[in-house]
């Protein structure tokens, strides 16, 4: 068993639907970043976590670490959104390395 | 915001040749780089961890003769692939990490074919 899952392993949404993924972990962390990689394969970091949530634009992250969850939530998608979504964690253990769920693909159409 | 500018977005080369692949942090000093490689439709697989100055820390399974990794200053850090062969082609990935501020930054990656 992955200590990251993520569910689900594929999205498909029509535009303005609201959108959730989840992540769970098996680990001790001491964060969880949420990142996005569009199609040409570049990544980028939508959130760093430790605890509660955060919000950026239509984006939202919460994290329960008691539950070992955390969720992604995009509000009014749009075609745009279209990407994969990684959820990954910094274990207690492992120093500066993240370790990577599988990922959500994410298809927004119009 | 943080920015990590990697080169060459793809490239294509004969086997046997060697191909190097170089991120730069832009605005930041990146202590540690992280070297990825991602198949399709699968995540990303790291295979080494560079520190400014000292010699990187290769995961199991990594040809640390096949894959030169060099970290020589806070703001280059560059992944050589020696005689490539087709099995390496691939996408390859860095990720700096800047200290707490910064989190991690990726680069745009690189897709090597390798013919």
């Amino acid at each position: 068993k992955n200590e990251v899952e993520q569910s689900p392993q594929n999205l498909t949404a029509q535009e303005g639907e609201f959108i959730t993924i989840n992540c769970s972990y098996s680990v001790g962390i001491s964060a969880l970043h949420w990142l996005q990689q569009h199609p040409g394969g570049g990544i980028v970091s939508l959130f760093m976590l430790s605890s509660g949530k955060k919000k950026h634009g239509r984006l939202i992250a919460t994290i329960n670490i008691q539950e070992k969850h955390s969720s992604l939530h995009i509000t009014a998608s749009h075609p745009r959104d279209s990407a994969v979504y990684i959820c990954a964690v910094l274990k207690e253990t492992s120093g500066s390395r993240l370790t990577f769920g599988e990922g959500t693909q994410l298809t927004v159409n119009p | 915001g943080a920015v990590v500018s990697q080169h060459p977005s793809w490239v294509i080369c004969k086997s046997g040749t060697s191909v190097k692949i170089e991120c730069r942090s832009l605005d930041f000093q990146a202590t540690t780089m992280f070297w990825y490689r991602q198949f399709p439709k699968q995540s990303l697989m790291l295979m080494a961890t560079s520190n400014e100055g000292s010699k990187a820390t290769y995961e199991q399974g990594v040809e640390k003769d096949k894959f030169l990794i060099n970290h020589a200053s806070l703001t280059l850090s560059t992944l050589t692939v020696t005689s490539a062969h087709p099995e390496d082609s691939s996408f390859y990935i860095c990720s700096a990490a800047g200290g707490l501020n910064y989190g991690y930054t990726f680069g745009s990656g690189t897709r090597l074919t390798v013919v």
